[in-house]
């Protein structure tokens, strides 16, 4: 059974970086066919997508954080990372790493859904 | 880019029917896909491809989509359905990922 796990400081200091892994156990990161992604939500707020990384190392990221996101992959320790500099208290929020499933639709378009999710992890940006 | 549209808050009484919209321009020509997220858990998929289920989720849940409104439909609804509700589709213009807003789901 697949499952993510989330680790990192909960505590990161106002115009630093946030530095997160996502541990995958119970299955490969480079099978292909899926997305692994990072997705946030800020204290009693909706959930807000922050981007998504290939095995192969491709990436796509939310236009509103691109400038202060990149993620990475380590396939021989199965796990993949998010970075987000210059932080400020508008990041605090909770962070989950989610499995995104990738398929194309009836219509040939391509799709993708998150079938996985990570327990999350509370970080904290302090001043 | 592209808005998903959800009330705020629905409340149902046990027993009835709950049907949570999800609107956004042409909707229907999109797939919708649904999360239930409980106070203090991550949230969990309840509906993919706007009406299928995933293994372990009640028949009770379902989902429609058409036009520029999908519907998660909870059928016979019980408390422990009380959660945060979010649609999600895959916006292909960008290759980006987008949420609604949410629907906090009461139980009276």
């Amino acid at each position: 059974q697949v499952q993510l796990q989330e680790s990192g400081p909960g505590l990161v200091k106002s115009s630093q970086t946030l530095s997160l892994t996502c541990t995958v156990s119970g299955g490969s990161i480079s099978s292909g066919g899926y997305y692994w992604s990072w997705i946030r939500q800020h204290p009693g707020k909706g959930l807000e997508w922050i981007g998504y990384i290939y095995y192969s190392g491709s990436s796509y990221y939310n236009p509103s954080l691109k400038s202060r996101v990149t993620m990475s992959v380590d396939t021989s320790k199965n796990q993949f990372s998010l970075n987000l500099n210059s932080v400020t208290a508008a990041d605090t929020a909770v962070f989950y790493c989610a499995r995104g499933l990738t398929y194309y639709d009836s219509g040939g378009y391509r799709d993708c859904y998150f079938d996985l999710w990570g327990r999350g992890t509370l970080v904290t940006v302090s001043s | 880019s592209y808005v998903l549209t959800q009330p705020p808050s629905l409340s149902v009484a046990p027993g009835q029917t709950a049907r949570i919209t999800c609107g956004g321009n042409n909707i229907g020509t999109k797939s919708v896909h649904w999360y239930q997220q409980k106070p203090g858990q991550a949230p969990v998929l309840v509906v993919y491809a706007d009406s299928d289920r995933p293994s372990g989720i009640p028949e009770r849940f379902s989902g429609s989509n058409s036009g520029n409104t999908a519907t998660l439909t909870i059928s016979r609804v019980e408390a422990g359905d009380e959660a945060d509700y979010y649609c999600q589709v895959w916006d292909s213009t960008g290759d980006h990922v987008v949420f609604g807003g949410g629907t906090k789901l009461t139980v009276l």
